[in-house]
């Protein structure tokens, strides 16, 4: 069965560091990966979307990329503040678009 | 402004007492979907529609009933809620086809006793 795997549940760094969140998957083969940012008590909101084409995405301090041998996505938050402090979704979809997937998230905290 | 709109937010209920939980869209969208959110688990896929009259099961169907009579509204129907139906559920909406963006409501936290 499809399974998606995010590195860890939780993830601290110190501010002003790069943060790199993983998003592992298997039995899958997407046509593209979407990440969305989860503040609490609130819904997920849209981040970045890379196709499986692709390998690189930036938008401002973001960038994501998108490894289809490896099945593997990475995302980064350069230069990272307190305000980055979130729980961090990534999302694959299919080439129908009939359903996204969704990793369980992981959490993360910019120490000032 | 462009939003997705659930209701109630929050609402504690007892076993067996058939409930709705409403969603609005005001975007013109085909799609839309209901997730729900444990710990642990993620976002997993309830049910999902890709226009009017039509609409499929995700993941965890089991004990939910949805309806799409209208574009703009997608309610979310539990006949007997059970306690393992506590948990946050999230509507969604995105255009039709392809790798849109989806766009989620604020939640609704559901207990049920």
């Amino acid at each position: 069965s499809q399974k998606i795997e995010q590195n860890s549940e939780a993830l601290n760094i110190q501010e002003g560091k790069t943060a790199t969140l993983t998003c592992n998957y298997t039995n899958y083969s997407p046509a593209y990966l979407q990440w969305y940012r989860q503040d609490p008590g609130r819904g997920p909101v849209f981040l970045l979307l890379i196709r499986e084409n692709e390998k690189e995405k930036r938008k401002e301090r973001l960038k994501v990329t998108f490894d289809t041998t490896l099945k593997q996505s990475l995302f980064h938050i350069t230069a990272s503040q307190p305000a980055d402090s979130a729980t961090y979704l990534c999302a694959l979809g299919s080439g129908s678009a009939r359903q996204l997937t969704f990793g369980s998230g992981t959490q993360l905290t910019v120490l000032p | 402004e462009a939003q997705v709109t659930q209701n109630p937010r929050y609402l504690i209920t007892v076993t067996g007492k058939k409930l709705t939980v409403t969603c609005s869209q005001n975007m013109n969208h085909e799609y839309m979907s209901w997730y729900r959110q444990d710990p642990g688990l993620g976002l997993r896929q309830i049910y999902y529609s890709m226009n009017v009259e039509v609409t499929d099961k995700g993941d965890v169907p089991e004990g939910y009933k949805v309806s799409r009579k209208e574009k703009r509204n997608f309610p979310l129907i539990l006949e007997s809620p059970s306690p393992n139906q506590t948990s946050l559920y999230f509507c969604a909406s995105k255009a039709g086809f392809g790798a849109n963006v989806l766009t989620f409501g604020a939640g609704s936290r559901l207990t049920v006793l």
